[in-house]
């Protein structure tokens, strides 16, 4: 158990629909990172936060979206679903160290 | 640019020895991991180098070399469990904050 949670642990939804990611980080980590994984591909980097503010952007659609509130969980909204959209989302966190330790991670499956 | 070069995929044998490798071009380096990540579940942190040499943890071992832009992970007394992708990623620094540069991974699968 890295100490990161993630809810829902699996989510099925339509296209064009919008759907929330929700994370908490391990305990007094500062930093939130969210990932996509489509299926049997590599971890792509979506977006970092760092004690509530935008740190780093990655390869993150213009229909997403994220934050990080101030008692550091973080949230990830998708919008307008496509059918491309089905992956594994996880998050990840880190403390000074910059390990990164992930979340079980939501699977998400756009119908 | 930055790029990690990992091979795809790797075959062995039950209670050999593997050795995966990585290579890395990157604008700064500050730290190299290896994560394992099984099939639809969340990598998992295994090593982190900085310095050049070995450093041994029980079965696996990871290897840097900074000069030649090079790590491998070596894994010992293959287990079936072992059968899993492993994820190298190079900590940058850019903007003032560090990053991580993921590489495709290598699905390592693991044969009686």
């Amino acid at each position: 158990d890295s100490g990161v949670t993630q809810t829902p642990k699996h989510l099925i939804t339509a296209t064009g629909q919008r759907v929330t990611l929700r994370c908490s980080p391990r305990s007094g980590d500062l930093s939130v990172y969210w990932y996509q994984q489509s299926l049997d591909q590599g971890l792509q980097f979506l977006i970092q936060y760092y004690n509530g503010e935008e740190r780093a952007k990655g390869n993150i659609l213009e229909r997403f979206s994220a934050q990080q509130f101030p008692d550091l969980h973080s949230e990830l909204n998708l919008s307008s679903l496509e059918l491309g959209d089905s992956a594994l989302y996880f998050c990840a966190s880190s403390g000074t160290a910059d390990t990164q330790y992930f979340g079980p991670g939501t699977r998400l499956t756009v119908l | 640019g930055q790029n990690i070069d990992q091979p795809t995929e790797m075959t062995a044998t039950e209670g050999a020895i593997v050795q995966i490798n990585c290579t890395y071009q990157t604008s700064g380096f500050n730290g190299l991991f290896w994560y394992q990540q099984h099939a639809g579940e969340a990598p998992t942190f295994l090593s982190y180098n900085v310095l050049d040499g070995l450093e041994e943890k029980g079965r696996f071992s990871s290897f840097l070399s900074r000069s030649k832009g090079y790590s491998y992970l070596l894994l010992k007394e293959l287990q079936m469990k072992d059968s899993a992708s492993y994820l190298c990623a190079v900590k940058t620094h850019r903007d003032s904050n560090y990053q991580l540069i993921w590489g495709a991974g290598t699905k390592l699968i693991i044969k009686p």
